[in-house]
């Protein structure tokens, strides 16, 4: 079965600073990764997939699939960032089921 | 466009009733919507995968018995928890997936229902 740890629960940084959350997973085929977000008092939102090789809201993430790990980087944090960030794994051909890892709370501090 | 919405938001209900919980695309349809449940402080775990105008496919460990659901058009499947106890007190959490051209596994989420058994 797949599994997909966020080893931090907590990350505080201040603002301006760099921010990294670590997302590695387990599975044995090619999985598609995803980070999701949920700000304060809001639903869960994508805030992007591996496949689309994009930056949202300045935050990129590469897999790795010798690593297998997914870690989300944004290079200068902004105060509006501080949420709940969970990575998210949907396995090959699994009709889309998402196994999410156990997030991680970003606060950015002035 | 994509919204999902749950009703209620939140119930409380007293040990050994039955509760029923609604998910509905607004915008699209969704031939397979999720549903999981967070309990506090904790991630996603997914229940079950619904599938319109079939059998909802359960992950293991959760009692289908005790969880109903129904997909029963395009734009609704529902949850309902059986007998409740107050260990089923939880976050419930619907998704659709969006099957328009152009936007592949992607879920929507709804608001999510806090059900609190007493």
């Amino acid at each position: 079965a797949q599994r997909v740890t966020q080893p931090e629960k907590l990350l505080s940084v201040f603002k301006g600073a760099p921010v990294e959350l670590k997302c590695n997973y387990s599975y044995s085929g090619s999985p598609e990764l995803f980070w999701y977000v949920q700000y304060s008092r809001q639903r869960l939102q994508l805030l992007l997939r591996h496949i689309s090789r994009e930056s949202i809201k300045g935050f990129t993430a590469d897999l790795n699939k010798g690593e297998t790990s997914f870690h989300l980087k944004k290079p200068f944090a902004q105060e509006e960032d501080s949420a709940m960030y969970y990575c998210a794994l949907s396995p090959e051909a699994a009709g889309n089921k998402l196994t999410f890892g156990g997030g991680t709370r970003v606060l950015v501090k002035p | 466009g994509a919204v999902v919405s749950q009703h209620p938001s939140w119930v409380i209900c007293k040990s050994g009733t039955s509760v029923k919980i609604e998910c509905r695309s607004l915008d699209f349809q969704a031939t397979t919507m999720f549903w999981y449940r967070q309990f506090p402080k904790q991630s996603l775990m997914l229940m079950a995968t619904s599938n319109e105008g079939s059998k909802a496919t359960y992950e293991q460990g959760v009692e289908k018995d005790k969880f109903l659901i129904n997909h029963a058009s395009l734009t609704l499947s529902t949850l309902t928890v059986t007998s409740a106890h107050p260990e089923d007190s939880s976050f419930y959490i619907c998704s659709a997936r969006d099957h328009r051209t152009g936007v592949i596994n992607e879920q929507f989420f709804g608001p999510g229902t806090r059900l609190t058994v007493l």
